[in-house]
């Protein structure tokens, strides 16, 4: 088992542009998180799937923001028309089945860290 | 609104000296309680998590926490640091009753010198 996998790890991009980040899960985790770090901050939430279903968003995800994951195993992120505020640490995690989801340990890959020029 | 303080930036320790890292949540209801490890150029470490039962809780790498839930704490410790515990340290919180999303700490940056 090689952990949750993130590509790419690092993205430059220009103002405008749209990018598409990829999450690959641990094997047989149903659940699938993504989350926002910026410097100096804690990760913060923005969505969340269970298999192919996306269960939830924050409202940090505006509309040029979607995530997909159509066959409930790998992920996509993608930013529409990117601006400078927008560059962050995106990271990926995955979660076994379980009851109580709230009691999962989440498991997270290394990050795509996105620099918006 | 659910939240978790850590309110300090940065701890220094002598290596084989006792370490403690702070934090406080507020949530409503009973929450589940997580500390992650972040070393440089990786994904976020779990350690070790609260969930219900003893308060005192045992993780990995010979970290431990407690929950205080008079104090609305669960602070990270070591009863000896080593410098290679030199790390930033993630305090999180989840909802009971379907709360999938973590809530996070803003970090403490773990200093331990020789």
């Amino acid at each position: 088992d090689t952990g949750v996998s993130q590509d790419p790890r690092h993205k430059i991009t220009k103002r405008g542009q749209n990018v598409t980040f990829r999450c690959d899960p641990i094997s047989e985790h149903n659940r699938l998180y993504w989350y926002r770090q910026t410097l100096g901050q804690g990760p913060e939430f923005l969505t969340y799937f269970q298999n192919e279903a996306q269960l939830e968003k924050s409202r940090l995800l505006s509309d040029r923001f979607s995530a997909e994951r159509p066959k409930g195993s790998f992920s996509t992120l993608e930013i529409q028309r990117t601006e400078q505020g927008d560059s962050a640490m995106y990271l990926c995690a995955s979660s076994p089945p379980n009851r109580d989801v709230a009691k999962n340990i989440q498991y997270f890959g290394a990050g795509t860290r996105l620099s918006v020029l | 609104a659910q939240s978790v303080a850590q309110p300090e930036d940065q701890v220094n320790v002598a290596e084989g000296n006792p370490l403690t890292v702070k934090c406080t949540y507020s949530v409503s209801g009973n929450p589940y309680l997580f500390w992650y490890v972040q070393y440089p150029n990786r994904g976020l470490q779990f350690l070790l998590k609260y969930i219900t039962g003893d308060n005192l809780v045992k993780g990995s790498y010979g970290f431990e926490a407690e929950f205080n839930k008079s104090q609305t704490s669960f602070h990270l410790k070591k009863p000896s640091a080593l410098v290679s515990d030199s790390a930033l340290y993630f305090c999180a919180a989840a909802l009971t009753g379907g709360g999938n999303k973590l809530t996070f700490g803003t970090g403490t940056q773990l200093k331990v010198e020789l």
